[in-house]
């Protein structure tokens, strides 16, 4: 079946580096989101990205959809500690816009 | 409301016990999905209402599962016998469109701990 996964699956930094989250699919994607859950809360929808290429900023954080729309990064620049929380991206399951398929998540530590 | 809405925020259930959970998108929403989350998942699909509409249910683990939603407003995800598989985080979404090209709204989910 489809699969999203996400690399790195933890990752620790100290505030003010760069940090990186890398999603990777199975299949073509029409679209990619990205999402944000704080530790204990709900995902938050970031993003959406639809066209190949595409790159968007949104302050500090850079989303990238690979050309081949199959893969997608979140860039951080200069973490802080509001930044912590597990990312995912999801992507459309096989075609079909009803049924999001989420990554595995990134969870960032940010060590003040 | 402002945002999705579920209750109740936490259950405990003993095995064989039957739960249901409640949600209540934002109102206007025409979709409206159930995600279960296990600790240290991702989401994972359950199922889709479009309107009054259960249009796909592939993602339901067992026909203990079942969800309604049947005046296209509140939905009730239902879980007969539980079991301790069962526990996790179930997570409501809604969007305002009919298919998930734009953002999703997660409610804060329902914690079942089966015991």
């Amino acid at each position: 079946g489809q699969q999203v996964m996400q690399i790195p699956q933890y990752q620790h930094v100290q505030e003010g580096e760069d940090f990186t989250t890398y999603c990777n699919s199975s299949t073509t994607l029409s679209n990619i989101q990205w999402y944000k859950q704080r530790p204990g809360g709900h995902p938050v929808f970031l993003i959406q990205l639809v066209k190949s290429g595409e790159v968007k900023k949104q302050k500090r954080l850079t989303f990238q959809f690979g050309e081949a729309k199959k893969n997608s990064s979140l860039h951080i620049t200069a973490t802080q500690t509001t930044d912590v929380g597990t990312y995912f991206c999801a992507g459309p399951y096989g075609g079909a816009t009803n049924k999001l398929i989420f990554g595995t998540g990134t969870l960032l530590a940010v060590q003040p | 409301g402002a945002g999705v809405s579920q209750s109740p925020r936490y259950k405990v259930a003993k095995r064989g016990q039957d739960v249901a959970l409640r949600c209540d998108p934002i109102s206007g929403h025409v979709s409206l999905f159930w995600y279960q989350q296990a600790l240290g998942q991702g989401p994972e699909f359950l199922t889709y209402f479009q309107n009054e509409a259960q249009l796909d249910k592939s993602g339901l683990p067992s026909d203990r599962f079942f969800a309604e939603r049947p005046e296209g407003s509140v939905s009730t995800l239902k879980i007969q016998r539980t079991q301790q598989e069962d526990s996790a985080v179930y997570l409501c979404a809604s969007s305002s469109r009919h298919s998930l090209r734009g953002e999703a709204f997660f409610g804060q989910g329902t914690r079942l701990t089966v015991v």
